[in-house]
């Protein structure tokens, strides 16, 4: 069965780090791109990073640019969200997803609070 | 504030077939063959709908497609039932500063 599971969210503090893991399974995971996409309370879905197969692209959106960093372990099967710097306006449940521009799996998401 | 615009809202009776649509510009929509469509029931994950315009993923109901003309794509539902009672939201490929943009999402009442 192919499968993506988060893990990682947390309440973390303004000015927090939080590291956000994605697990695949089922599918060849290093001949896809990976995304993060998350939804705020309430609101709509909205596109974060994304990472080519091999690592070597990575594309952010403008609010998280030198703040997240996102990557992978090819070896291990899983995705990664670093997340620095955190804001209020970070808080969201983040969704792993398979795939560049349309994502076709997506994994059950994780919740990631910035309050103090 | 979304780079895509949508209804907020499009209802119908079971049966009838409604169009959601998505505005975009000559930077996203308008310019590349790169829209999805994404429906997500409260509580549960986005489900793929549509990708590049108008291809359907295995699984999905023949009864969604996809279109698009200049800077607006649409998403038509056809036969309209209970379960696709929904929000959908549709994504595009952007050479703005965001890459990939979703607009504000449509809620579909049945």
């Amino acid at each position: 069965e192919v499968q993506l599971v988060e893990s990682g969210g947390d309440l973390v503090q303004p000015g927090g780090s939080l590291t956000l893991s994605c697990a695949a399974s089922g599918f060849t995971f290093n001949t896809h791109w990976m995304s993060w996409v998350r939804q705020a309370p309430g609101e709509g879905l909205e596109w974060v990073a994304t990472i080519k197969q091999d690592g070597s692209q990575k594309f952010y959106m403008d609010s998280v640019k030198g703040r997240f960093t996102i990557s992978r372990d090819n070896a291990q099967n899983t995705l990664f969200l670093q997340m620095d710097s955190l804001r209020a306006e970070d808080t969201a449940v983040y969704y792993c997803g398979r795939g560049a521009g349309w994502w076709d799996v997506w994994g059950q998401g994780t919740m990631a609070t910035v309050s103090s | 504030q979304s780079a895509l615009t949508q209804p907020a809202s499009v209802s119908g009776s079971p049966g009838q077939s409604i169009t959601i649509s998505c505005t975009g510009t000559s930077s996203d929509v308008g310019s590349y063959n790169y829209v999805s469509w994404y429906q997500q029931h409260p509580g549960k994950v986005p489900k793929l709908m549509i990708y590049d315009v108008s291809q359907r993923p295995s699984g999905v109901s023949i009864r969604f497609s996809g279109s698009k003309s200049g800077n607006t794509a649409s998403l038509t539902i056809s036969g309209l039932q209970a379960e696709d009672e929904a929000d959908y939201y549709c994504n595009s490929f952007s050479t703005s500063s965001t890459r990939y943009v979703f607009g504000p999402g449509t809620k579909v009442t049945v």
